[in-house]
C-alpha cells in the first residue's frame, strides 16, 4: 500500500535561518507531488508541484524553493526564513495517470519567530 | 488560467435544512473537480469527485454535486444538514499540465449547523 511521510511535525525557527522540509512517498512510482501551505482561516495555497524528477513548477513568487532529487522525494527549502513563512505546510501526492484524489502527509507546523 | 472561487466564506444552516455550498471554476481544459472536507483538527477527506463521467456526482455522507459546464460551477449540496456536517469545505480543480496534474484549492467555506 502507498504511504506518505512528512517531517518534522513541528518546527520553530528564528527569522533568517534556513529551512528544509522533507516528504517521501512509498508504494507508488511517478507520482504528482505537491507542497501546499494552509494559513489559519484560509484555504490551501499551492506553492509548488512536480510531475517528475527535477521538474518543479512554482505557483507563488516567494522566499521558498522546492526540489525533487528522486522520484518519490520532495523537499521544501528556504535560505532565509521570514516571519510571513509561518504556517501549516502539507505535502501531497496523486497518481499521475488517473489523478483520482490527493493523498496528504500529516503536515508540518512551522513557526518563525 | 486555472482558478477556483468559493462564493461564500461562511454558511450557516439549521439542522435538518438543505445545504448549498457554491463553487465556480476556471480551466483551460477539461478539469477534474473535487470537494474535500476538513473537520476541526483533522486532516482533509475526499467527499466526491467529478472526472468527466456523470454530471451529478454522489459522495459520502449524503453529499452530492452537479457539474454545470455552461455555468462553470460545481456546487455542493445536501438535502438535510446534520450537526456532524459542521466543518470547512474546499472545492478543488485539477488540470492536466506538462505530463501530470496541477491541483488548486478554493479558499474554503466554513459550514455552521445550528441545533
Amino acid at each position: 500500500s502507498q504511504t506518505i511521510h512528512q517531517w518534522p511535525a513541528t518546527l520553530v525557527q528564528p527569522v533568517g535561518s534556513p529551512l528544509s522540509l522533507e516528504c517521501t512517498v512509498e508504494g507508488t512510482s511517478n507520482p504528482n507531488l505537491y507542497w501546499y501551505r494552509q494559513a489559519a482561516g484560509r484555504g490551501l495555497q499551492l506553492l509548488f508541484y512536480s510531475v517528475g524528477i527535477g521538474q518543479i513548477s512554482s505557483e507563488v513568487p516567494q522566499n521558498l524553493s522546492a526540489s525533487r532529487p528522486q522520484d518519490r522525494q520532495f523537499i521544501l527549502s528556504s535560505k532565509k526564513l521570514l516571519l510571513s513563512d509561518s504556517g501549516f505546510y502539507l505535502c501531497a501526492w496523486s497518481v499521475r495517470r488517473t489523478n483520482e484524489k490527493l493523498f496528504f502527509g500529516s503536515g508540518t507546523q512551522l513557526s518563525v519567530l | 488560467a486555472q482558478s477556483v472561487t468559493q462564493l461564500d466564506s461562511h454558511v450557516s444552516v439549521s439542522e435538518g435544512t438543505p445545504v448549498l455550498l457554491r463553487c465556480n471554476y476556471s480551466s483551460s481544459y477539461s478539469p477534474s473537480l473535487f470537494w474535500y472536507v476538513q473537520h476541526p483538527n483533522k486532516g482533509l477527506q475526499l467527499l466526491l469527485k467529478y472526472t468527466s463521467a456523470a454530471t451529478l456526482v454522489k459522495g459520502i455522507n449524503g453529499f452530492e454535486a452537479e457539474f454545470k459546464k455552461s455555468e462553470t460551477s460545481f456546487h455542493l449540496t445536501k438535502p438535510s444538514a446534520h450537526m456532524s456536517d459542521a466543518a470547512e469545505y474546499f472545492c478543488v480543480v485539477s488540470d492536466r499540465n506538462t505530463g501530470g496534474f496541477k491541483t488548486i484549492f478554493g479558499a474554503g467555506t466554513r459550514l455552521f449547523v445550528k441545533a
